[in-house]
């Protein structure tokens, strides 16, 4: 159950577009469709923002999206725009039916 | 609304044991796995342990797995964690959240510190 790894942090001005990595291996990203991207605000709860790789759930703006490419998934936030600055960690179903976090990123806004 | 609301954090001597709660509203409880997830302090997150809707399944990290118990009650609407032989590494904020590889409602966590 090794992490998944991101990118310590990412940056963008405000209007641009920003992709997050998250990289696994054969036995996760690459095996299931069940990756999933939280945000989190410091202090706060996550907030789930992408799940099976591309769905957004009810509230989440269009601007994020999400895509796989073997044992890479990604996170694309378009249109930056300030409250978009916080923390970001991938999920994804792993072998024996387990679960495992990306270390995280740190998206500033600047 | 869905409220999801963590309880029985504390501090505690390493080897020693903790019971977290996890009380639930606003949704079908029953309906939902739900799973415990940790965050050490500055570090990222990490999947402890899934329930399923009737406790059929339980499934834990490499971490945890021997120490901890998932557990959970429908007819009170609530979800448990029963560390036991804790160390210093367990040190986190553990929340509680709807799902099983996917997690969309999550509480506001109950901290554990684990140290002498």
């Amino acid at each position: 159950q090794s992490a998944l790894t991101q990118p310590r942090s990412v940056s963008g001005s405000p209007g641009q577009s920003v992709t997050i990595s998250c990289t696994g291996t054969s036995s996760d990203v690459g095996a299931y469709n069940y990756v999933s991207w939280y945000q989190q605000h410091p202090g706060k709860a996550p907030k789930l923002v992408i799940y099976d790789v591309i769905k957004r759930p009810s509230g989440v703006p269009d601007r994020f999206s999400g895509s796989k490419s073997g044992n890479t998934a990604s996170l694309t936030i378009s249109g930056l725009q300030a409250e978009d600055e916080a923390e970001y960690s991938c999920c994804s179903y792993a072998a024996s039916y387990t679960l495992v976090f990306g270390g995280g990123t740190r998206l500033t806004v600047l | 609304q869905v409220q999801l609301v963590e309880s029985g954090g504390g501090l505690v001597k390493p080897g020693g044991s903790l019971r977290l709660s996890c009380a639930a509203s606003g949704f079908t409880f029953s309906d939902y796995y739900m799973s415990w997830i940790r965050q050490a302090p500055g570090k990222g997150l990490e999947w402890v342990s899934y329930v399923s809707t009737s406790s059929d399944y339980t499934n834990y990290a490499d971490s945890v797995k021997g120490r901890f118990t998932i557990s959970r009650d429908n007819a009170k609407n609530s979800l448990y964690l029963q560390m036991n032989s804790l160390r210093a590494e367990d040190t986190a904020v553990y929340y509680c959240a709807t799902g099983g590889y996917d997690f969309v409602y999550w509480g506001q966590g109950t901290l554990v510190t684990v140290s002498s």
